[in-house]
């Protein structure tokens, strides 16, 4: 089945760029989603891209889709503190009951 | 629409009681999901529904565990008896079922079995 990986952490500075990766091993998937959750929350859905896009930008957020190696990013500009939450990588199952694949979450950590 | 709604928010019960979990999915969805959060193994899917039939109960850890949903608006999930692992964050999450559509997570019920 589907298998999605991203890191666990990430350290940031305020003020700095964060990317943060994943990759996947099936491309069946129609559409590819990051999700944020933030302490003590459910997840939210942040930004998505389509999956005939390589690039989506969405003010502070890029999302960047490289198909062939199978991998997905997302860079965060100019992060802030209220950007430190775990983020979740998710793909669709190629099936047709919106049931999602999440990878394990990377945990930003934004430093003042 | 409020969103999905979890309840209850927190429960602390004792080892080898009866729990119920409940979520009221957004109108008009059609697929409802359960997933369990813990540290050490992250989000992991328990079961999902479409139309009010569950799909893919493969993530169920035991017998133990058991949900339903009898009809589009209500579901819940019991755990009978509760263990102390079963301590974590269960989400309930729904989606109109569409491919491509995205999921709307409930703010989730903080579990914790003593």
């Amino acid at each position: 089945g589907e298998d999605v990986e991203q890191s666990l952490f990430l350290s940031v500075r305020e003020g700095d760029s964060s990317v943060i990766n994943c990759t996947y091993t099936d491309s069946s998937s129609t559409y590819l989603y990051w999700y944020k959750q933030e302490p003590g929350a459910g997840l939210q859905l942040l930004t998505y891209i389509f999956s005939n896009m390589d690039m989506k930008q969405d003010q502070r957020l890029t999302v960047l889709l490289n198909k062939k190696d199978k991998h997905l990013s997302l860079r965060i500009a100019d992060t802030q503190t209220g950007d430190s939450a775990i983020y979740f990588c998710a793909l669709g199952d190629g099936g047709s009951q919106g049931n999602l694949i999440f990878g394990k979450g990377t945990k930003l950590s934004v430093k003042p | 629409d409020a969103g999905v709604i979890q309840s209850p928010r927190h429960e602390v019960t004792e080892m080898g009681q009866e729990v119920t979990l409940r979520c009221k999915p957004i109108s008009g969805h059609n697929s409802l999901f359960w997933y369990r959060q813990t540290m050490m193994r992250g989000l992991e899917l328990l079961i999902y529904f479409n139309n009010n039939v569950p799909i893919d109960d493969s993530g169920m850890p035991e017998d133990r565990f058991s949900a339903k949903m009898p009809n589009a608006s209500f579901s819940t999930l019991k755990i009978q008896p509760s263990e102390p692992r079963d301590s974590a964050v269960y989400f309930c999450a729904s989606t109109r079922g569409s491919a491509g559509d995205t999921q709307y997570f409930g703010p989730g019920t903080r579990l914790t079995v003593l």
